[in-house]
């Protein structure tokens, strides 16, 4: 099983609101990543969590905070959101020492900011 | 600073074979992923590569060499289906967790 799963599939929120993006892997895969991804663009990396502890941070706007309640789950909550952060944002896992820590990627949620 | 090269588009003919690189400039290099991602979807790997030389997996083969900074995803027997965006990814560092820096990406059409 190489699945990651995400949801929702597709969100809309105003600017004022506050909303999560959920992130699941059943793989015992101990590394969970954040992306972003514009049109006909490549997916950028915004966080890293590596044994359920946040290495890497890209330099994410605080409006944007990842939380790892456990090594399965990774979650993405969105507060104040610019209409310039409507994105396809993609969850990914690997486990650090199998296949090259190769990234499986889950189908995505795309977020519309009105 | 990374740098990731693609050629942005191309075109083959179902049935064809279509050679697509990719050079790399890269500080700690540590790998080199091919993902395959159709409009609209997420990513899916295709192959890693991180010793010189030639993964080959059924229609898909990756070929690197290391010295030149150089990559290519070889495609057989085209298909419809492997109309896509084709992105050539470069891991560098050596923790757990490493991060992987994206190409722009190459689209590919194939015509019949």
């Amino acid at each position: 099983d190489t699945e990651v799963t995400q949801t929702p599939k597709h969100l809309v929120m105003g600017m004022t609101n506050k909303k999560s993006l959920k992130c699941e892997q059943h793989m015992g895969h101990r590394a969970m990543y954040w992306y972003k991804q514009k049109a006909k663009k490549p997916p950028e990396l915004m966080f890293v969590y590596s044994y359920e502890k946040l290495s890497i941070n890209e330099s994410v706007p605080s409006r944007f905070s990842p939380e790892c309640p456990n090594s399965s789950l990774l979650n993405l909550h969105l507060h104040a959101l610019q209409p310039e952060d409507s994105a396809l944002y993609l969850c990914a896992s690997s486990h650090p020492t199998y296949g090259g820590d190769t990234q499986y990627f889950g189908p995505g949620t795309r977020l519309t900011v009105l | 600073g990374q740098n990731i090269d693609q050629p942005t588009e191309m075109t083959a003919t179902e049935g064809a074979i279509v050679q697509i690189n990719c050079t790399y400039q890269t500080s700690g290099f540590n790998g080199l992923f091919w993902y395959q991602q159709h409009a609209g979807e997420a990513p899916t790997f295709l192959s890693y590569n991180v010793l010189d030389g030639l993964e080959e997996k059924g229609r898909f083969s990756s070929f690197l060499s290391r010295s030149k900074g150089y990559s290519y995803l070889l495609l057989k027997e085209l298909q419809m289906k492997d109309s896509a965006s084709y992105l050539c990814a470069v891991r560098s560092g050596y923790s757990s967790a490493s991060k992987i820096i994206f190409g722009s990406g190459t689209r590919l059409s194939i015509r019949p």
